[in-house]
């Protein structure tokens, strides 16, 4: 079974601070994604990355960036965190030659006060 | 660009009931269409896809959905439907063309489930 795993299930920051969420997946997975999910806004794609050290903008970059050093692992930073980010952040990943069905991790729930 | 519309935010069935949830997309061509599922507090769970062939596809945990072409529509269906699924349920479309191609999520359908 394809396991995507996410750093933390809950997080709570204050303003101004720096926050890493990271995400691992087991599967020797080519892409890797970033949504954050908000009530009555469904899924929104924050960042991808298709390869190690690439990364692609989605619908929503602003005031997030990402990394990916290890093609397991991808990490979203926010680098100055704000309440309007509080929200869930849910990693997903995909094998490169696939019909783009995505497996997702359990989410972290990130509240910024 | 494509989009998904799933008509119904809030759906509630009574346990045993059938269900469908409805799903209609917007796209030039026939896209690879999919449902997932999101228990509360959980990641989202892919629950059946369409690519080609049969319209009638079969999923996980009893659910099947049919692809209607002339309708833009790949609404899901269960029977009888249990507690457990009480749950949120996503549509998804993605092109059916070569290279990545961005997955377009619908806003998601709650489903609560009464004795």
């Amino acid at each position: 079974d394809v396991k995507v795993t996410q750093s933390s299930r809950y997080l709570v920051k204050r303003t101004g601070e720096k926050v890493f969420l990271e995400c691992v997946q087991d599967m020797d997975h080519e892409n890797m994604f970033w949504y954050r999910q908000d009530p009555g806004l469904g899924l929104r794609l924050i960042y991808f990355s298709y390869d190690v050290k690439m990364k692609e903008k989605g619908d929503i970059p602003e005031g997030y960036s990402v990394s990916r050093e290890k093609k397991e692992r991808f990490s979203l930073i926010l680098e100055s965190a704000s309440t309007n980010q509080t929200s869930m952040y849910l990693c997903a990943s995909s094998p490169l030659k696939t019909r783009r069905e995505q497996y997702f991790g359990p989410g972290t729930r990130l509240t910024v006060t | 660009a494509q989009s998904v519309t799933q008509p119904d935010i809030h759906i509630t069935v009574s346990e045993g009931a059938s269900l469908e949830l409805r799903c209609n997309y917007s796209y030039g061509a026939t896209p690879y269409l999919f449902w997932y599922v999101q228990s509360p507090g959980q990641g989202l769970q892919l629950l059946l896809k369409y690519f080609s062939g049969d319209t009638l596809v079969q999923g996980i945990k009893g659910f099947e959905a049919e692809f209607k072409r002339s309708q833009s529509s790949f609404n899901l269906r269960k029977p009888s439907v249990h507690w457990s699924d009480a749950a949120e349920y996503f549509c998804a479309v993605v092109p059916n063309s070569g290279g990545y191609q961005k997955v377009t999520f619908g806003i998601g359908t709650k489903l609560q489930v009464i004795p």
